[in-house]
């Protein structure tokens, strides 16, 4: 079974400090995306690879960066992390028949 | 820019009734429809998709039905049982390696 971990699990940082979540798989898929949780607002994918340096921005790109430098790893970055990032986190994996794999989620508060 | 609209936004149903929620999307483009299920405090985990050269899909209890026309599918979930209850979410993209458009969720309480 496909298998993604995420970390940190949990973390409460503070405005301005650059922050990574690191994104893992077991499967050696192509397809990795990141999501953030909102209440009333869904899931809204941040950014997706298709594969090793193949990056591409999803509907909320704006203060995140990632790389994709293997292809099991996809971390996300928060240059300057500012309270409207205060969110809910899911990493994803595409696999067969293009089902989503969720990991298990980051909780982000920026205070 | 691309957009999916999801409907109702909360359900609540007693328990053996049937369940539908509906959504809309905004590139023609589209051909395949997600369906996820988010359980409290865990990840979302698919329960059922489409793609559009089809009309309808079932599995057990639930089905999903797809109008291309009209851009508009929807998820039926019939003798809902308390388990159930959770968020669900719509979603839709063109191809497997397109970003993938989620719907805002419809919370569904089943009551027993």
């Amino acid at each position: 079974e496909a298998q993604v971990t995420q970390n940190p699990r949990y973390l409460i940082t503070v405005t301005g400090k650059k922050l990574t979540v690191t994104c893992s798989q077991n499967m050696n898929h192509e397809y990795m995306s990141w999501y953030r949780q909102d209440p009333g607002l869904g899931l809204r994918q941040i950014y997706y690879s298709m594969n090793v340096e193949v990056t591409d921005k999803g509907d909320v790109p704006e203060g995140y960066k990632v790389s994709r430098k293997e292809k099991r790893n996809f971390p996300l970055i928060l240059e300057s992390p500012s309270p409207n990032q205060t969110s809910l986190y899911f990493c994803a994996i595409q696999g067969s028949a293009d089902t989503q794999y969720f990991g298990p989620g980051t909780r982000l508060t920026v205070l | 820019g691309e957009n999916v609209e999801q409907h109702p936004s909360t359900l609540s149903v007693q328990e053996g009734d049937s369940a539908v929620i509906k959504c809309t999307y905004s590139d023609s483009a589209s051909n395949y429809f997600p369906w996820y299920k988010q359980e409290l405090g865990k990840r979302p985990q698919l329960i059922i998709d489409i793609r559009s050269n089809v009309g309808e899909k079932k599995d057990q209890r639930i089905a999903v039905t797809l109008n291309k026309t009209a851009k508009h599918f929807s998820l039926h979930i019939t003798e809902t049982q308390p388990e159930d209850s959770a968020v669900y979410f719509c979603a839709a993209r063109k191809t497997s390696y397109d970003k993938v458009i989620f719907g805002p969720g419809t919370s569904l309480s089943v009551i027993p």
